[in-house]
């Protein structure tokens, strides 16, 4: 079956650690998308990628890092830099054009 | 990048028509209206999307303003699944765009 997959589902880590998570795609998209939400709040784009080796700061970029070595895959880290890391974190990607996009089902993340 | 404006909040019956609203005031003539659904902890997923003409499919309908500066999404009959928050968004045509979300409506359907 054709599609984005997040993992791990849970991840916990201790403060002051670097963190990366996982986003893989066989959907044979262009494009990748990386966004963090917050409790009863709306998605905000970390970074995107518009192909391989390419990549764009979003709206709240400190704090985190990507790499799009392959098409397939976008990984995020979540650095020690980032003040406030606990957060849900999802994964998108499209075609180019004006097509729809593709969730992953997230991963949610907590620093203690 | 052209920003929409929705509704914090609706409430809806089962079984009865929902109207999504949506403003997107500062349009432009290439953005296409988009349409995602999120469901408690999941990822969003793909409604609906529209040009300037009325679009129908098999989840909903959206009905694009003449001068294109709002849109509703219609849920012609509203079941418990649809309780979700509805994000409106503009993507401009040609390469792959930041895909910027709102904060959305969060859609409340009782019985």
């Amino acid at each position: 079956d054709g599609g984005i997959t997040q993992s791990p589902k849970y991840l916990f880590r201790k403060e002051g650690q670097n963190v990366t998570l996982s986003c893989e795609q066989n959907l044979n998209h262009d494009a990748m998308y990386w966004y963090r939400q917050d409790p009863g709040q709306g998605l905000r784009l970390i970074y995107y990628s518009q192909i391989v080796n390419d990549f764009q700061k979003g709206d709240i970029a400190e704090g985190y890092s990507v790499s799009r070595e392959k098409k397939e895959s976008f990984p995020l880290t979540v650095t020690s830099a980032q003040k406030n890391p606990t957060a849900f974190y999802l994964c998108a990607s499209s075609t180019t054009g004006i097509a729809e996009a593709f969730f992953g089902q997230g991963t949610r993340l907590t620093v203690v | 990048d052209a920003k929409t404006t929705q509704p914090n909040s609706m409430e809806s019956n089962e079984e009865e028509p929902v109207h999504l609203p949506c403003n997107h005031s500062t349009i432009s003539g290439t953005d296409y209206i988009h349409w995602y659904r999120q469901l408690p902890s999941q990822g969003p997923e793909y409604v609906i999307h529209g040009l300037t003409s009325n679009v129908n499919n098999r989840m909903a309908s959206l009905a694009i303003a003449e001068d294109r500066k709002s849109s509703t999404l219609i849920l012609h009959r509203a079941t418990l699944r649809d309780a979700a928050v509805y994000y409106c968004i503009l993507r401009p045509t040609g390469t792959a765009s930041k895909l910027t979300f709102g904060t959305g409506t969060r859609l409340q359907v009782t019985l």
